[in-house]
């Protein structure tokens, strides 16, 4: 079975420090994606970053880039120079696209992230 | 940048109603879903649709829910008789392919409250 875990319920970060949000997960698909998204207060869920099973490189997108130890199983996101705004719930969620579950996000349950000035 | 749109932004329902929540995702996909977020909870899969199709559905989407894209353009979620416990709210997703690297963008979401 599939399973994505984040373990901090929220956190605390002062604007411009960095914050690495964590996230493991399992997997027996050898090909899978791993997302994060970021929900503000207003509730829509937005887009961050993915990275690929097979991608030879951590993934990056602007402040966001993602810590991908494939043997330790883990995808940590890591914001770099927090702004204010960057205050959100933040999800990592994964696919595994065998047959029957291409298109199936499985969602953490998601990290608090409070930037403070 | 494309987004995925989603209508109602928020509906209020009394128990036992139908209610269609719609979507029109990002024009050139080809995969569309639905999610849901029950307050507080994680985001569960409801449906995955494509080629005119469900290709996957979950526990959850049970005989009250149906999906349809009526027009080449809308996707839409019915629930024929709404209870307490269908209150959450709502996420339509669109993808391109099944390529592994393509992504999946979420609309705003549709808060549904049932009362």
């Amino acid at each position: 079975a599939q399973k994505i875990t984040q373990t901090q319920p929220g956190m605390f970060v002062q604007e411009k420090e960095a914050v690495t949000l964590d996230c493991t997960y399992d997997t027996s698909d050898p090909s899978y994606g791993l997302f994060w998204y970021k929900q503000p207060s207003s509730g829509e869920m937005i887009f961050l970053i993915y990275q690929g099973s097979y991608d030879q490189q951590n993934a990056t997108e602007g402040r966001y880039s993602l810590n991908f130890q494939k043997a330790r199983k883990s995808a940590n996101l890591v914001i770099s120079a927090s702004q204010l705004g960057d205050s959100a719930m933040y999800f990592c969620a994964m696919r595994a696209p065998s047959t029957d579950s291409w298109g199936k996000l499985q969602f953490g349950a998601g990290t608090q992230v409070v930037v403070t000035p | 940048e494309p987004e995925v749109t989603q209508t109602p932004s928020h509906q209020v329902t009394q128990m036992g109603q139908e209610v269609i929540l719609r979507c029109v995702p990002i024009s050139n996909h080809l995969y569309f879903y639905w999610y849901r977020q029950i307050l507080g909870q994680k985001v569960e899969f409801l449906v995955s649709f494509y080629n005119n199709e469900i290709s996957e559905k979950s526990e959850i989407f049970d005989d009250q829910f149906s999906v349809e894209r009526p027009d080449g353009s809308n996707f839409t979620l019915k629930i024929r008789s709404t209870k307490l416990e269908d209150s959450a709210m709502y996420f339509c997703a669109s993808s391109a392919d099944r390529s592994g690297v393509d992504t999946i963008y979420f609309g705003e979401g549709s808060w549904l409250t049932v009362v």
